[in-house]
């Protein structure tokens, strides 16, 4: 399979615990980004990477959240001291950095879900 | 703020029967619309892109179509298979940031047999 992977699918944790969740794009894409979805609502964005280098983060990545791609390819996001709050599906995006006729489509991965106690 | 909704926010079709999802924004400086359709507990699966008003794309059952307010996606002669959440998402970027998506809350649709 060729999409974009992510691990685990599932992850449960007690409130205060570090959770660190893994991307795998789709090898020819440089761009990867990490959204969060809650029950009901659209994907929100969190941030992107250019490669290996993170570009954009939104207000939504408090202090308690960090994301790395250092060497271009996985990334990973952690979640330090987790909230009952940040329990929500966390998704991977990848995108290549193709034409116009291409521009911005991202790709997704099938989510982390977090739930956390 | 930029915003993004979609109606209905549910819809429950019998099977061949035709219907449109819409999708409406008030940005300015639209660089791209785009649909996704998200299954249960599975991450969006791309649709189509949208670049300018007037533009049209279809795929077997699905046409999605753009106003410079905004984008409906026609579901014709749908088949159970096709239930599942829409979502639609606009990209901005001056406002939003170059590469962030912004989305709506989707439609979720059922099609009955």
């Amino acid at each position: 399979d060729t999409g974009v992977s992510q691990n685990p699918r599932h992850k449960i944790t007690k409130r205060g615990q570090n959770v660190t969740f893994r991307c795998d794009p789709i090898s020819e894409h440089n761009r990867l980004y990490w959204y969060r979805q809650t029950l009901g609502q659209g994907p929100e964005f969190l941030t992107y990477f250019q490669n290996e280098a993170q570009l954009e983060k939104s207000r939504l990545l408090s202090d308690r959240f960090s994301a790395e791609r250092p060497k271009g390819s996985f990334s990973t996001l952690e979640i330090q001291r987790t909230e009952q709050g940040d329990s929500a599906m966390y998704l991977c995006a990848s995108s290549s950095p193709g034409g116009q006729d291409s521009y911005n489509e991202q790709f997704f991965g099938p989510g982390t879900r977090l739930t956390v106690l | 703020e930029d915003q993004v909704t979609q109606s209905p926010e549910a819809l429950r079709l019998q099977e061949g029967e035709s219907s449109s999802l819409n999708c409406s924004y008030t940005v300015s400086g639209l660089r791209g619309l785009f649909w996704y359709r998200q299954d249960p507990g599975k991450g969006p699966e791309f649709l189509f892109t949208l670049y300018s008003a007037g533009e049209e794309k279809e795929k077997e059952r699905l046409k999605a179509t753009l106003t410079k307010k905004e984008s409906f996606l026609h579901i014709t002669a749908p088949k159970p298979e096709d239930s599942a959440t829409y979502l639609c998402a606009v990209h901005r970027p001056e406002r939003t940031g170059r590469r962030a998506l912004t989305f709506g809350s989707g439609t979720r649709l059922q099609v009955q047999p």
